[in-house]
């Protein structure tokens, strides 16, 4: 098993440029997330979904989209990126048991410069 | 509301000698915490949970977590620390609802000095 990937691991935009962030999962877990990482932070979740075509907000979700039209990838766009974007992003999938999840496990990251 | 709070952000501790890396929560119902840790330029690795049951759990690498409900803790330990244990380890507890997602505390940086 691959596990979750990311791609691209790193990536540059200039302030008003659009992109996303590709997530993918190979263990058919229903649950998964996007977070970005912050210097003394922590992790703070952006959009999460409990199944395809399920999606919910986070913590910090204003200025990004998700889609899950498969079990296996979710996605996230940011619609016009601003130097506040500018972060680690992992995401991340858990299994879920009678609709409680689990620990997460997560991709190796997207570091993203918004210029 | 639920919260995770790692009151340490930098922990140093010489090779061989015992680590600990301290977690406090926040949480109504029964509390689901997790250890994770993540090396540089890395995504964060699972080391442990605590669900039901003992309260110390042994995880990944030789470490284990001690759950004490009456203070609210759930500290991280090692016997004996390694060089290569210095990373920066966080603590995240379930949400209380909805889809139980994880919050997770600041991080603490540990070093472990040869």
């Amino acid at each position: 098993n691959a596990g979750v990937t990311q791609t691209p691991k790193f990536q540059v935009l200039k302030t008003g440029q659009s992109m996303t962030l590709q997530c993918a999962q190979d263990m058919n877990h229903e649950y998964m997330s996007w977070y970005r990482q912050d210097p003394g932070m922590g992790l703070r979740l952006i959009h999460y979904s409990v199944g395809a075509g399920i999606t919910d907000q986070g913590e910090v979700p204003n200025g990004y989209n998700v889609s899950r039209s498969t079990t296996e990838d979710f996605p996230l766009r940011l619609l016009s990126a601003a130097p506040s974007q500018t972060s680690v992003y992992f995401c991340a999938s858990s299994y879920t048991d009678r609709g409680l999840t689990y620990e997460q496990y997560f991709g190796p990251g997207t570091r993203l410069t918004v210029t | 509301a639920q919260s995770v709070a790692q009151p340490e952000d930098q922990v140093n501790v010489a090779e061989g000698n015992p680590l600990t890396v301290k977690c406090t929560y926040s949480v109504s119902g029964n509390p689901y915490l997790f250890w994770y840790v993540q090396y540089p330029n890395r995504g964060l690795q699972f080391l442990l949970k605590y669900i039901t049951g003992d309260n110390l759990v042994k995880g990944s690498y030789g470490f284990e977590a001690e759950f004490n409900k009456s203070q609210t803790s759930f500290h991280l330990k090692k016997p004996s620390a390694l060089v290569s244990d210095s990373a920066l380890y966080f603590c995240a507890v379930r949400g209380e609802t909805g889809a139980n997602n994880l919050f997770f505390g600041t991080g603490t940086r540990l070093t472990v000095i040869p």
